[in-house]
């Protein structure tokens, strides 16, 4: 697959602050993005999706924003949580062939995010 | 609903031997993923199954292989076992093949070989 990056290995921010992780991407095929969290000893958690219809896409304290024309990804997380504390990482499908089948999903290097109290 | 789980969760090997490693997908859940995770490489798709054929497979030597059984459980083998092979192996699951829909991680399992 084509690479998906991001741009910060490490974002330390302050509790009760907004925290907001970004990811680049290289291949304009790509249609289908997710983040993932992952906690130490854990398997990756989906947080949110979205496609590439889209560019914004709201959760529970979480909002992913998609720039189509620079490739560029985000995920702004509301008032942070110790809870927070773990590596993200944003992931990619390229464009559905005919016949399906869920091909891999290509993964960034992760943005440990760091909570100071 | 239970999650995905995986078995066994940590594993100790040493080089040329060969190891399975099992992945129980989410109830109802027919596509299972499995994926390498490496502090170098990052996480790597290594390749995925639906009723019981692999639809696609990542770029992983064929000592890596795996399998799907009638009820969606999946195991993965790893043959020759070498000292790069150490990483923290995980399974997803999600309800069909087409593109877009969700996966869900296991846990993982962790094996080093030495």
């Amino acid at each position: 697959g084509e690479s998906v990056g991001l741009h910060l290995p490490t974002l330390s921010v302050q509790e009760g602050d907004n925290s907001i992780i970004n990811c680049a991407y290289s291949n304009s095929a790509s249609d289908y993005f997710i983040w993932y969290k992952q906690e130490s000893g854990k398997g990756p958690q989906f947080i949110i999706d979205i496609r590439s219809n889209m560019d914004k896409r709201q959760g529970q304290r979480v909002t992913v924003l998609l720039n189509k024309t620079v490739k560029h990804l985000s995920l702004q997380i509301a008032a942070t949580q110790p809870g927070d504390s773990a590596v993200y990482f944003c992931a990619d499908l390229l464009g559905v062939p005919s016949g399906g089948g869920a091909d891999g999903l290509t993964f960034g290097k992760g943005t440990h995010l760091i909570i100071q109290p | 609903k239970a999650g995905v789980t995986q078995t066994p969760r940590y594993l100790i090997k040493t080089r040329g031997q060969q190891v399975t490693l099992s992945c129980s997908p989410i109830s109802g859940h027919r596509s299972v993923s499995w994926y390498q995770q490496t502090p170098g490489q990052g996480l790597q798709f290594l390749f995925e199954y639906f009723s019981e054929t692999q639809r696609n497979k990542g770029n992983f030597p064929g000592r890596f292989s795996g399998r799907q059984f009638s009820n969606s459980r999946s195991e993965m083998n790893v043959s020759t076992l070498e000292l790069g092979d150490s990483a923290l192996y995980l399974c997803a699951s999600s309800l069909a093949p087409d593109r877009g829909e969700t996966q869900y991680f296991g846990p993982g399992t962790r094996l080093l070989v030495l």
